[in-house]
């Protein structure tokens, strides 16, 4: 099983829907990551967190340390937005550990 | 201010050759982590440096290998190239590491290397 996993692994959406990834982990975390890679494999970093929410624009990110599992929402999405999804946690203990991502396609 | 840099963008190896990979860090970052991301997998990392000290290292053979320098660029050098070898290369760069670690720091990626072993 891995440390971090992602759902769902695919996702198609139509513009304008509001979309959610999410993320389980299986350790004890410092922090959380969302970060988002485009064709091509450029990684920009969205999120890092610890504890409760965060909002970006369109994007917020929310993490539940009990329960270990977050998760990031996408409002009122759009074609630019297509992208995989990368769930990442930084341990107590070594290493960013990464899921395996979830590939997001939004059609027009 | 330029952004993580890596070098080169594109290459192609044969099995048993050798290879480095080059990353440059955002000015001011101390630390630079590696990591391989194969086709349709998540990154898996490779080496962290810190202040030219090697501070974390996952679970890869030592045929992979790195240095940082004292501008705070990295290398990244395998060898004896295997096809399985075949991935993108990603750097990352943070300003700190904290406990020896990879601490909870906001990472910058360079756009990556992408090495094909043929």
């Amino acid at each position: 099983k891995n440390e971090v996993e992602q759902s769902p692994q695919n996702l198609t959406a139509q513009e304008g829907e509001f979309i959610t990834i999410n993320c389980s982990y299986s350790v004890g975390i410092s922090a959380l990551h969302w970060l988002q890679q485009h064709p091509g494999g450029g990684i920009v970093s969205l999120f890092m967190l610890s504890s409760g929410k965060k909002k970006h624009g369109r994007l917020i990110a929310t993490i539940n340390i009990q329960e270990k599992h977050s998760s990031l929402h996408i409002t009122a999405s759009h074609p630019r937005d297509s992208a995989v999804y990368i769930c990442a946690v930084t341990p107590s203990q070594g290493n960013l550990i990464f899921g395996k991502g979830t590939k997001l396609s939004v059609k027009p | 201010d330029a952004g993580v840099t890596q070098s080169p963008t594109h290459l192609i190896k044969t099995r048993g050759q050798h290879v480095t990979l080059r990353c440059s860090p955002i000015s001011g970052h101390k630390s630079v982590s590696w990591y391989q991301q194969v086709l349709g997998q998540g990154p898996q990392f490779i080496f962290q440096y810190y202040e030219k000290e090697e501070r974390g290292r996952g679970n890869f053979p030592d045929r992979f290998s790195a240095r940082q320098f004292p501008n705070y660029s990295s290398e990244l050098n395998v060898n004896a190239l295997l096809l399985g070898d075949s991935a993108l290369y990603l750097c990352a760069s943070s300003p700190r590491t904290s406990g020896g670690l990879s601490g909870a720091n906001v990472l910058t990626f360079g756009a990556g290397s992408r090495l094909t072993v043929l």
